[in-house]
């Protein structure tokens, strides 16, 4: 089975920019692996933020945008709030199984 | 509003079974595919398992084959887990999520906690 690649942990100043990324074992992830990211804070069930690479839910604050950056899936958070410390995993599909990353944990400080 | 409220989760011995329930309500349920996602406390999220919205396609991750099933009954709105030969290291959290037909889990429920251990 696949091992999808994220960064253990990231920091960010208030206001400032942060980018995670997501790999794959297998290769460079691409637009068929069909890219999903999630933010988690603690005692919380996940939510979704991005799904299919770049598309927003409903409640994803501005902030947050998703895309591909060379062999990777990337998330990137322009202006980062406090409130955006949290755990972020990425999910990628593998025809019909689905592989979460380790996660990133993400401190605003 | 869409709800997915799971249920089932127990402190149980190694060996056992049990089945977890993810009641939805708020959507069409037929028309969506519902996935298992668990997470042992402290860690990070581990898909399981999803199935169609007819109840015929089913998957399990590789980690789980064999021991977990997964079904639904759309009469119900109500999704299952059947978990058996229960393992010290199947305790996490166990949540329930939607998703349009092969796509994968944006709604999700609170999750209900499995604590196997003797």
């Amino acid at each position: 089975q696949a091992v999808v690649i994220q960064e253990p942990s990231l920091t960010v100043s208030p206001g400032g920019t942060v980018t995670l990324t997501c790999g794959s074992s297998t290769g460079a992830v691409t637009s068929g692996h069909y890219p999903y990211w999630f933010q988690q804070k603690p005692g919380q069930a996940p939510r979704t933020l991005i799904h299919d690479t770049s598309n927003k839910r409903s409640w994803t604050p501005a902030r947050f945008s998703g895309s591909l950056l060379g062999e990777k899936a990337a998330l990137t958070l322009s202006g980062a709030q406090p409130e955006d410390e949290a755990d972020y995993y990425c999910l990628l599909s593998y025809g019909d199984v689905w592989v979460f990353g380790g996660g990133t944990t993400l401190t605003v400080l | 509003e869409v709800q997915l409220v799971e249920s089932g989760g127990d402190l149980l011995q190694p060996g056992g079974s049990l089945r977890l329930s993810c009641a939805a309500s708020g959507f069409m349920f037929s028309s969506y595919w519902m996935h298992w996602v668990r997470q042992v406390p402290g860690k990070g999220l581990i898909w399981v398992s999803r199935i169609s919205g007819d109840g015929y396609r089913t998957i399990y991750s590789d980690s789980v084959k064999g021991r977990f099933t997964i079904s639904r009954d759309n009469a119900k709105s109500t999704v299952y887990l059947q978990i058996s030969g229960l393992r010290v290291d199947d305790t996490a959290v166990y949540f329930c999520a939607r998703s349009t037909p092969g796509m994968g889990p944006v709604d999700w429920g609170q999750g209900t906690l499995l604590t196997v251990s003797s």
